[in-house]
């Protein structure tokens, strides 16, 4: 199956900061890549799908890079409203979906 | 607006079969496109795909959890199951269910999710 290392795994920032987190496939995966904000007690939203492309409703100041196995989830300048923990997603035909462990976004 | 509406008991006993029902609304499982699928979270960690299901029958399962798995779908009531068995305290989680795009991989909207507790 296709393992799925994200990092860091937590990260404090101030409002207005640039974020970047990274995530790693255990073998290439194209673009089949998608991230994800939740919040406590609430389901994930998908932010990003294809790797880069930006889920309609979602603020521009989130972007998505990489392809084949190195994946970044950017925060141009962070906000309040981004206190959250962060998930990567693969999806493979063969293997189906996997997640990576989560990044906690908190706000110093 | 498509949403998914996770249904079941919340308390199930050790070694028993844990059942969930999915509801999708304003989208048709038969028309295709999409997988059918099941996430889980145990309190305090991570998202763990447990499988999905097409408008075929097809199924796809985690290999960790394959054993036990089925997920199945009734087209005529516009839902996907999940069955679970031989739990343990291990299965204790939040059960949420998803669509996933063919074209994106993604999964899309989410349903609220269900608190399933395995306990004597």
């Amino acid at each position: 199956d296709i393992q799925m290392t994200q990092s860091p795994s937590t990260l404090s920032a101030s409002v207005g900061d640039r974020v970047t987190i990274t995530c790693r496939a255990s073998q290439s995966i194209g673009s089949w890549l998608a991230w994800y904000q939740q919040k406590p007690g609430k389901a994930p939203k998908l932010l990003i799908y294809k790797a880069s492309s930006l889920e309609s409703g979602v603020p521009s100041r989130l972007s998505g890079s990489g392809s084949g196995t190195e994946f970044t989830l950017t925060i141009s300048s962070l906000q309040p409203d981004d206190s959250a923990t962060y998930y990567c997603q693969q999806y493979n035909s063969y293997w189906g979906l996997t997640f990576g462990g989560g990044t906690k976004v908190e706000i110093k | 607006q498509v949403q998914l509406q996770e249904s079941g008991p919340g308390l199930v006993k050790p070694s028993q079969t844990l059942s969930l029902t999915c509801t999708v609304s304003g989208d048709s499982i038969s028309s295709g496109g999409h997988y059918w699928s099941w996430i889980r979270q145990p309190a305090g960690k991570g998202l763990e795909w447990i499988g999905h299901v097409y408008t075929s029958g097809t199924t796809n399962y985690n290999p960790s959890l394959k054993s036990r798995v089925t997920i199945s779908v009734d087209t005529s009531k516009n839902q996907f199951s999940l069955n679970l068995s031989s739990v343990t305290a291990a299965d204790t989680a939040v059960y949420y269910c998803a669509r996933v795009g063919f074209s994106s991989g993604c999964l899309s909207p989410w349903g609220q999710g269900a608190l399933v507790t395995v306990s004597s």
